[in-house]
């Protein structure tokens, strides 16, 4: 059974700082892990996802990587801003077959102080 | 471009009362769905999903259904509400067999 661990729950971090969120995974044999970001009382909003294939997946100040090996992958963010300020949730597939059935992680809350 | 609605936004219901929550997708056919619910403290569970009409996958036991009347059109059902029914409960789409999972803006329920 696949299950996905983010640490910490919850970070703050100064305004202006690099940070750098964990998700890890405990099944290796993933078709790919997605990114995603939930502002308070909203929907998913999709990031960045990284294909079994790939190591790195960039957007702008978001960087995700991905090292299926070891079951990591963290989400770079540089220079963090107010607007920043979320829950950053990892997703992985529950089977190699396509996407229908993604596990979560329970996410990180961050927050960046002005 | 495609848009995913829910309604209603927000629900307060009574245990015992019955339930539907509504999604509806545009701008896209044939696209896979998904019902997720959200509770408090706990991660994002897949509830069901739908590779297309009237064909729904259950991924866990409970008192809720799904039902998947027409392309593009997700509907959640209760016969009867339970306290633990209470969370935030999210609508996904994505193309078939591709990649990414886009969500609604949610529905949130509480169950007094």
């Amino acid at each position: 059974k696949q299950e996905v661990t983010q640490i910490p729950a919850a970070l703050s971090v100064p305004e202006g700082e690099n940070l750098v969120l964990n998700c890890s995974f405990t099944d290796s044999a993933i078709y790919n892990l997605q990114w995603f970001r939930q502002d308070p009382g909203k929907g998913l909003t999709s990031l960045l996802l990284i294909q079994s294939s790939q190591r790195e997946q960039t957007s702008g100040r978001l960087n995700a990587s991905l090292d299926k090996s070891s079951g990591r992958s963290t989400l770079y963010i540089a220079a963090s801003q107010p607007g920043d300020s979320a829950t950053y949730l990892c997703a992985v597939p529950k089977s190699n077959f396509g996407n229908e059935k993604l596990t979560f992680g329970t996410g990180t809350r961050l927050t960046i102080i002005p | 471009s495609q848009t995913i609605h829910q309604w209603p936004a927000t629900l307060v219901q009574p245990v015992g009362s019955p339930l539907s929550l509504e999604c509806t997708v545009e701008g896209t056919s044939n696209p896979n769905l998904y019902w997720y619910r959200q509770a408090a403290g706990r991660g994002l569970q897949l509830l069901f999903y739908s590779v297309g009409i009237g064909q729904i996958s259950s991924e866990v036991p409970q008192n809720l259904s799904a039902s998947r009347p027409q392309d593009r059109q997700f509907i959640l059902s209760s016969k009867k509400l339970l306290l633990s029914d209470s969370g935030f409960y999210l609508c996904a789409w994505s193309q078939r067999r591709a990649d990414t999972q886009y969500f609604g803006p949610g529905t949130r329920l509480t169950v007094l």
